[in-house]
């Protein structure tokens, strides 16, 4: 069975960086994308990027072009989303999602969501 | 951008009912459409892909239909487990996007 497992809720202040990982199993890491969608309290779901783990080719909604970091470490079969200054309308929930066959496509399975919290 | 429009918003139902969400898409996306659940406090769930095909494991009284810009997902004899929020979600061109969601409540 495919799962990923996501990393746990963090808390940071604003300013500070932070890396949540995504890590796959039941399936080879590198042949599928992964994708990575944000909702913020709530409100809806929305895509903030892809990756594809054999060859790191990724591509960023424009809306998040900047903001993050998409990233593979392939001998950990482990994706990641980073931030190098967070901001409080960065709380949200994060989750990671498998594309099925190629980055224009539909996610499953998806991840159990990472809670970030960004407070002063 | 493509943007997704759902509609309802949401909506009341009671078990048994059958109910029909509508997306609308602002080009036309042929059939690259995908729908998913989410309930309160967990991660979505695919149920239908490209429009008209049920993911496996996903209960045959969901339906989706259409193409090109408008689509709809249909549930038909709600259960009591069906009560979530639906997200449409294209899949034709990046950046990929989600409709605004429809909220099933109970009646």
């Amino acid at each position: 069975e495919v799962y990923l497992v996501q990393s746990g809720a963090e808390v940071r202040k604003p300013g500070e960086s932070l890396n949540i990982s995504c890590k796959p199993s039941g399936y080879t890491f590198t042949s599928y994308w992964i994708a990575w969608v944000r909702q913020m309290p709530g409100k809806g779901l929305e895509w903030m990027g892809i990756i594809y783990p054999g060859d790191s080719d990724t591509r960023y909604s424009p809306s998040f072009q900047g903001q993050v970091t998409i990233s593979v470490d392939k001998s950990i079969s482990t994706a990641y989303l980073q931030w190098s200054s967070l901001k409080a309308s960065d709380t949200a929930m994060y989750y990671c999602a498998r594309s099925r066959d190629g980055y224009l496509n539909w996610f499953d399975p998806w991840g159990q969501g990472t809670l970030v919290t960004v407070s002063s | 951008d493509t943007q997704m429009t759902q509609s309802p918003s949401s909506l009341s139902a009671s078990v048994g009912d059958r109910v029909a969400i509508t997306c609308r898409a602002s080009q036309n996306i042929r059939k690259f459409l995908n729908w998913y659940q989410q309930k309160p406090g967990k991660a979505p769930n695919l149920l239908i892909y490209e429009a008209s095909t049920l993911q496996s494991g996903v209960p045959s009284r969901f339906s989706g239909r259409g193409s090109g810009t408008d689509f709809t997902l249909t549930i038909d004899s709600l259960q009591p487990e069906d009560f979530a929020t639906y997200y449409c979600q294209q899949s034709y061109n990046t950046p990929l996007t989600f409709g605004q969601g429809t909220k099933v409540e109970i009646k």
